[in-house]
């Protein structure tokens, strides 16, 4: 069945640094992918998202790019900043989940001043 | 309303006791989906509903836990005679429809988050 692997964390990170957060999947069909975070206290809100191969979604200068050969939906961005520590979840959707979203464990990013 | 709503954020409860929680969705929202987010883990669906069809309780762990969604919008996750195995942070989502939340997503409530004591 459908199923999706984070890199465990927690991640933690000087201010300004890159970020990568690593996400594969594994699904029959063509998913789409998400990722979606989760502030303290707060519940899960839509990061960005791509629908079809090579697309990129992109949000609050967070990017990913669906990389249909390597089957991978990795989370980059560029400086990070205090604010963006938070969990971050790696999901898709696809005829074998019944298109239900089906999410990763969760990747923790601690973000330092 | 703006967001889904959730009640309560908190609930603790003794072994064996049931519990209701409570979903609201965004008004015009077809779709509703709970989901559970165990410690240190990820979310695990339990069930959605779709306008009128039949739910996908596919998800439910166990026969203690049902749900219902009455008129098309508000809904009610219940456990019946709970198990501490059952702590966790319960998640609601809504979306547009389910072939609109495949393809954009769903939109998250703060959860309500159970203690079985």
């Amino acid at each position: 069945g459908d199923s999706v692997t984070q890199m465990e964390g927690p991640v933690t990170l000087s201010e300004e640094a890159f970020l990568t957060i690593n996400c594969t999947y594994t699904a029959t069909g063509y998913p789409s992918l998400f990722w979606y975070v989760q502030y303290p206290g707060e519940g899960l809100q839509l990061l960005l998202k791509a629908t079809k191969a090579d697309d990129k979604g992109s949000n609050k200068g967070f990017e990913a790019t669906y990389r249909k050969e390597t089957t991978s939906f990795h989370l980059e961005k560029g400086s990070v900043q205090v604010s963006d520590s938070a969990v971050y979840f790696c999901a898709l959707s696809d005829f074998d989940s019944s298109y239900k979203l089906i999410f990763g464990s969760g990747t923790r990013l601690l973000v330092r001043p | 309303g703006a967001g889904v709503s959730q009640s309560p954020s908190n609930k603790v409860t003794e072994k064996g006791k049931d519990v209701e929680l409570r979903c609201d969705p965004i008004s015009g929202h077809t779709a509703l989906y709970w989901y559970r987010q165990s410690l240190g883990q990820g979310l695990e669906f339990l069930i959605y509903f779709q306008g009128n069809s039949a739910p996908d309780k596919s998800g439910l762990p166990s026969d203690r836990f049902s749900a219902e969604r009455t008129g098309g919008s508000v809904s009610t996750l219940t456990i019946q005679r709970t198990q501490q195995e059952d702590s966790a942070v319960y998640l609601c989502a809504s979306s547009l429809s389910f072939n609109h939340g495949a393809d954009y997503g769903y939109t998250f409530g703060s959860g309500t988050r159970l203690t079985v004591v």
